[in-house]
């Protein structure tokens, strides 16, 4: 969907370094979701947020940050604590309005350490 | 929090035959059950979804099925194509909140 623009496509991480993975969305969707998908793995869930400046940790928030100050932005920073990043990382909007609505993704970011 | 669970991890058909991916889930809150496709290396594209008010939804050669009671649903395709090749992800959620993913069903469709 060319609602939700995620950048950089690939991001390298050097040791002790946190990296901030940018997503954006013009949908004027509410919720949004930040994934983390491992090899052959399916998608778990690190952070999400329903509304502007309140986010909600997912499965697997160690070692991330979010901000949610934006409606249209949702930025991901991956600290030096989480000594695993290497992954694909995919970011997703909803509306809400008291209905379910399917997620969108973005194209991901592939994170690999340098 | 919700687990969702998928069944077979690959799955390997000839070109016409059908498929059938099963899912299971443990919160009887959840009442959203979408179904997404991935392609290689690109974004999970949602192709059908069921709402718990109903069992069963069809379109064209995709069909879901819900069976609240057991906290099943399972995704059917019929009369496969090379082009469905790919991996296929269950979800469920309440209200859009929290949404969990099953671990993916790779297809793979035989020419």
């Amino acid at each position: 969907d060319g609602g939700i623009t995620q950048s950089p496509k690939y991001l390298f991480r050097k040791e002790g370094q946190n990296v901030t993975l940018s997503c954006e969305q013009n949908l004027n969707h509410d919720a949004m979701y930040w994934y983390r998908q491992d090899p052959g793995q399916g998608l778990r869930l690190i952070y999400y947020s329903q509304i502007v400046n309140d986010f909600q940790k997912g499965d697997i928030a160690e070692g991330y940050s979010v901000s949610r100050e934006k409606k249209e932005s949702f930025p991901l920073t991956v600290t030096s604590a989480q000594k695993n990043p290497t992954a694909f990382y995919l970011c997703a909007s909803t509306g809400t309005g008291g209905s379910n609505q399917p997620q969108h993704f973005g194209d991901g970011t592939r994170l690999s350490i340098l | 929090g919700e687990n969702v669970e998928q069944h077979p991890s690959t799955l390997s058909v000839q070109e016409g035959d059908s498929a059938v991916i099963k899912c299971t889930y443990s919160d009887s809150a959840s009442n959203y059950f979408p179904w997404y496709k991935q392609e290689l290396g690109k974004r999970p594209q949602l192709i059908i979804d069921i709402r718990s008010n109903v069992g069963e939804k069809k379109d064209q050669r995709i069909a879901v099925t819900l069976n609240k009671t057991a906290k099943h649903f399972s995704l059917h395709i019929t009369e496969t194509q090379p082009e469905d090749s790919a991996v296929y992800f269950c979800a469920a959620s309440i209200w859009n909140n929290d949404m969990r993913f099953g671990a993916g069903t790779r297809l793979t469709v035989k020419p």
